[in-house]
């Protein structure tokens, strides 16, 4: 019954791999988000996607690839991992671009070592 | 760019006390958000704010909207350990969510 999910829920790696996030949602919504969280809890948007379209890409190092199969998956790939990229990311959606209410996943705890 | 500045940044209390937390800008907003993070969770929405002097309640939450629209605040009465979390405000801006950087509650039992 989970409406967003993520796997995995942790993920530690080195440096310089090329790791990929997943997330479905459930909820028959038009639009599904990736936002970071770092060390501070600051929580801020990376990408949107709008029905498999691609609406906003917040200036994020290329080495971040988002590929929505169809509008229930939103899936995140990083290449060449870097100390930096060490953060909480989290999915969500909304029934309509900054949609009333977003539906955020539990999270993917990711650690570059 | 139009920031959301959230005070206090850390708040930890004893069960039954009282808080206030306040989410600043300089800009005008059309509304604004709360969401509630628990540890190891993803946000959670508790209310969206639209009117200017809008007082929204919930259950022991209190949220209200400034009446120019650049501020908002969360009373919590008689705060529980279930309240601890991050409460986190944000705005919407140009077809994405802004938020402030959060205030972290502990309340202790």
């Amino acid at each position: 019954d989970t409406a967003v999910s993520q796997t995995p829920k942790y993920l530690v790696t080195q440096m310089g791999n090329d790791k990929s996030i997943k997330c479905e949602q459930n909820l028959g919504h038009d639009t599904m988000y990736w936002y970071k969280q770092d060390s501070k809890k600051f929580l801020k948007i990376m990408f949107s996607y709008n029905n498999k379209e691609l609406i906003i890409n917040e200036t994020v190092p290329n080495r971040f690839s988002p590929k929505s199969p169809d509008k229930a998956h939103l899936n995140l790939h990083i290449n060449s991992l870097e100390l930096g990229d060490s953060a909480v990311y989290f999915c969500a959606s909304s029934q309509a671009p900054v949609g009333e209410t977003q539906y955020f996943g539990p999270g993917t705890r990711l650690l570059v070592l | 760019t139009q920031l959301l500045e959230q005070s206090p940044q850390f708040l930890s209390i004893q069960e039954g006390e009282n808080l206030t937390v306040y989410c600043n800008s300089s800009s005008v907003f059309s509304s604004l958000q709360w969401y509630r993070q628990e540890p190891g969770e993803g946000p959670v929405l508790l209310v969206t704010v639209v009117t200017g002097g809008e007082v929204k309640k919930l259950k022991r939450l209190t949220f209200q909207f400034g009446d120019a629209r650049k501020d908002s605040s969360l009373h919590i009465t008689a705060a529980q350990p279930g309240d601890t979390g991050l409460y986190l405000c944000a705005r919407r801006n140009t077809g994405k969510l802004i938020f402030g950087q959060g205030t972290t509650l502990q309340v202790k039992p």
